[in-house]
């Protein structure tokens, strides 16, 4: 069945380095969508990304989806205490548009 | 615009025991999901309804959980009996366009979530 990867599981940086993760899906996707879930948060939506090959920025970050609509990442610059957090990818299943989740990216700022 | 609210925020409850969730979405949404989330892990489908109607619940636990949307607006999710395994958070989420992904930019919102804790 359909299936989107996200890696890493796990991402621990120094404040102000740099943080990104990588979603890659196994059929071609017709949108992405990327959430934010603080700890002991509930997902919150930040994007959705549709065209391929699509670059959005909100700030820090930056969404990018693959010009094949199988892949996509999120690249946030200059990390800060706030950002923490685990993001989560997912998109709509081909045949009744239900989100498929991957299974998040924890990003850790390292004290 | 006013979130989904959902209700009661943490429940403890011994196994065996029956335990209710409730969830009003934002206003207009036609389409409401509820998600287990275990920690640590991304949230899993259990059902998702269009209006009043279930879409798919092919991932509820039929044997003991049961979920309805009365009028297409408030939703009710059931767990009878409850085993310890279904300790987690239980997200109601609900989208302005469930079916057609294509048009604009419809992501989902999520209430604050039931954090349950079967003993």
């Amino acid at each position: 069945g359909q299936q989107v990867m996200q890696i890493p599981q796990y991402q621990h940086v120094q404040e102000g380095e740099d943080f990104t993760t990588y979603c890659n899906s196994s059929t071609t996707l017709s949108n992405i969508q990327w959430y934010k879930q603080r700890p002991g948060g509930h997902p919150v939506f930040l994007i959705q990304l549709v065209k391929s090959g699509e670059v959005k920025k909100q700030k820090r970050l930056t969404f990018q989806f693959g010009e094949a609509k199988k892949n996509s990442s999120l690249h946030i610059t200059a990390t800060q205490t706030t950002d923490v957090g685990t993001y989560f990818c997912a998109g709509p299943m081909d045949s009744n548009y239900q989100l498929i989740w991957g299974a998040g990216t924890k990003l850790i700022i390292k004290p | 615009e006013a979130g989904v609210a959902q209700s009661p925020r943490y429940k403890i409850i011994e196994k065996r025991q029956s335990v209710a969730f409730w969830c009003n979405p934002i206003s207009g949404h036609a389409t409401l999901y509820w998600y287990q989330q275990i920690l640590g892990q991304g949230p899993k489908l259990l059902i998702q309804f269009q209006n009043n109607g279930v879409v798919d619940d092919s991932q509820l636990p039929k044997d003991r959980f049961s979920a309805e949307r009365l009028k297409g607006v408030d939703s009710t999710l059931k767990i009878q009996p409850a085993k310890l395994e279904d300790s987690a958070v239980y997200l109601c989420a609900s989208s302005l366009r469930g079916g057609d992904f294509s048009v604009g930019p419809y992501g989902y919102t999520f209430g604050s979530g039931t954090r349950l804790t079967v003993v």
